[in-house]
């Protein structure tokens, strides 16, 4: 069964460095999707991207973040200067179909754990 | 602040019981509800969706919408201890007037313990 993978499963990083978290999408899925979820809390919508374009982003995805689809198959989130407080774990997930349409759901990737000293 | 909110528990429940476990969510025009199961340190799993008024059931799932209450619920017959995570709601939240995308909302989860 086709599953979206995402890599490093864990990175640790120092406050201000740059990191760069890698999903590949399900092959025919389209919209892909990333999630963070800082420990012990809710799964927090980042940013939606379709047709190499931002969809839609959360009030959390600010400046720091950017995402990208470099080639035809991964998919990158983008930490600029990393705050102790983007530790969380960060999913990637990838739909078939747009939101809001019938074929919506959305599969997700098994994380990267984030740890910023 | 569009809101999808949830006990987060823990409920407990002996095996073989049925677990119930409740949803509500505050923007009236949402049209799409999901169920995941996440054990701890894993992603999310998508258990149920669910669209229309009513329930839908998938197994030893059932999902219940009521969309004038504004609440969705899960119930699991016959849980086992490998039922035991935190169960998590979510719902796509249309775009508003300004437009944009739908956005995928979650709730906190609800935990549950099914003790032999």
């Amino acid at each position: 069964e086709p599953e979206v993978t995402q890599t490093p499963s864990h990175q640790v990083t120092q406050m201000g460095q740059e990191v760069i978290l890698r999903c590949v999408p399900i092959s025919n899925h389209l919209y892909f999707y990333w999630y963070r979820q800082i420990l012990g809390q809710k799964v927090e919508f980042l940013v939606s991207f379709y047709n190499n374009e931002i969809s839609e982003k959360s009030e959390i995805f600010d400046d720091q973040f950017s995402v990208e689809r470099p080639d035809g198959s991964n998919f990158t989130l983008k930490i600029r200067s990393t705050k102790l407080e983007d530790s969380a774990m960060y999913f990637c997930a990838s739909s078939e179909a747009l939101l809001g349409t019938s074929v919506e759901t959305q599969y997700f990737g098994p994380g990267t754990r984030l740890l910023v000293l | 602040q569009k809101e999808v909110e949830q006990n987060s528990g823990p409920l407990s429940v002996p095996e073989g019981a049925i677990a119930s476990l409740n949803c509500t969510y505050s923007d009236r025009v949402s049209q799409s509800f999901f169920w995941y199961r996440q054990y701890s340190g894993k992603s999310p799993e998508l258990i149920m969706s669910i669209y229309s008024n009513g329930d839908k059931e998938d197994g030893r799932f059932t999902a219940q919408l009521n969309k004038a209450s504004q609440y969705v619920s899960l119930l699991i017959r016959d849980s086992q201890p490998s039922d035991s995570a935190t169960y998590l709601c979510a719902v796509n939240i249309p775009p508003g007037l300004a437009g944009g995308s739908y956005i995928p909302t979650f709730g906190r989860g609800t935990s549950l313990i099914v003790h032999p």
